[in-house]
């Protein structure tokens, strides 16, 4: 695609339901990356992709999130039994290879998330 | 943690003066990017410094790289309504992760 989307753009829930956030990718991009934007708060890192595989999950706050990437394409991050606190814009990013200096990360519109 | 502090947190300024947003860390980067996001998108790049004492200009916004690569600052001339938005900086890592941190970014709103 031209660009990076991402699905659903809103999503309200209930507390202690699972959510599936959904992020397409720029085609031909190896390295994608899921971020969350809480009020007030800057872009925090949740979970890197070098293709399928995840070498670095350091950012993910809880056993409650988990991610996959299938295809070295559409990547998945789901929060299971979700919390108020888990309430922010997710966003996602791709870049060419995630291995070079100062490359470029493509942002995707983000999915607003409210817990209630 | 590699902490990046923004300030100001929030400008309000009128059309056509000029500002300047700060970006400040203890900690050295590889390099240094900044953002510009607009409400209900992701944010977008406007420019990656990686040399130390590096300037970078794109058009009326001029972008400068501390000799240490601790900090940045961004400065924008005859501010524009269209200026308006919310200015993130990032630094990339040091440990080959090639991993940004994200400031909390400085909120921008540019009255005509």
């Amino acid at each position: 695609g031209a660009g990076v989307s991402q699905s659903p753009s809103n999503k309200v829930t209930e507390k202690g339901k699972d959510v599936e956030l959904r992020c397409d990718p720029i085609s031909g991009h190896t390295a994608l990356y899921w971020y969350r934007q809480s009020l007030g708060q800057g872009l925090e890192f949740l979970i890197y992709f070098q293709g399928n595989s995840a070498p670095d999950k350091s950012g993910l706050p809880s056993d409650r999130f988990s991610a996959e990437r299938t295809g070295g394409s559409v990547s998945t991050l789901t929060i299971q039994r979700t919390q108020q606190e888990d309430s922010a814009v997710y966003l996602c990013a791709s870049s060419l290879s995630g291995t070079d200096l100062d490359e470029t990360q493509y942002f995707g519109p983000g999915t607003r998330l409210l817990v209630l | 943690t590699q902490l990046l502090e923004q300030s100001p947190q929030f400008l309000s300024i009128q059309e056509g003066e000029n500002l300047t947003v700060y970006c400040n860390s203890s900690s050295v980067f590889s390099s240094l990017q900044w953002y510009r996001q607009e409400p209900g998108e992701g944010p977008v790049l406007l420019v990656t410094v990686v040399t130390g004492g590096e300037v970078k200009k794109l058009k009326r916004l001029t972008f400068q790289f501390g000799d240490a690569r601790k900090d940045s600052s961004l400065h924008i001339t005859a501010a524009q309504t269209g200026d308006t938005g919310l200015y993130l900086c990032a630094g990339e890592r040091m440990d080959g992760s090639y991993q940004l941190t994200f400031g909390k970014g400085t909120k921008l709103s540019v009255i005509p």
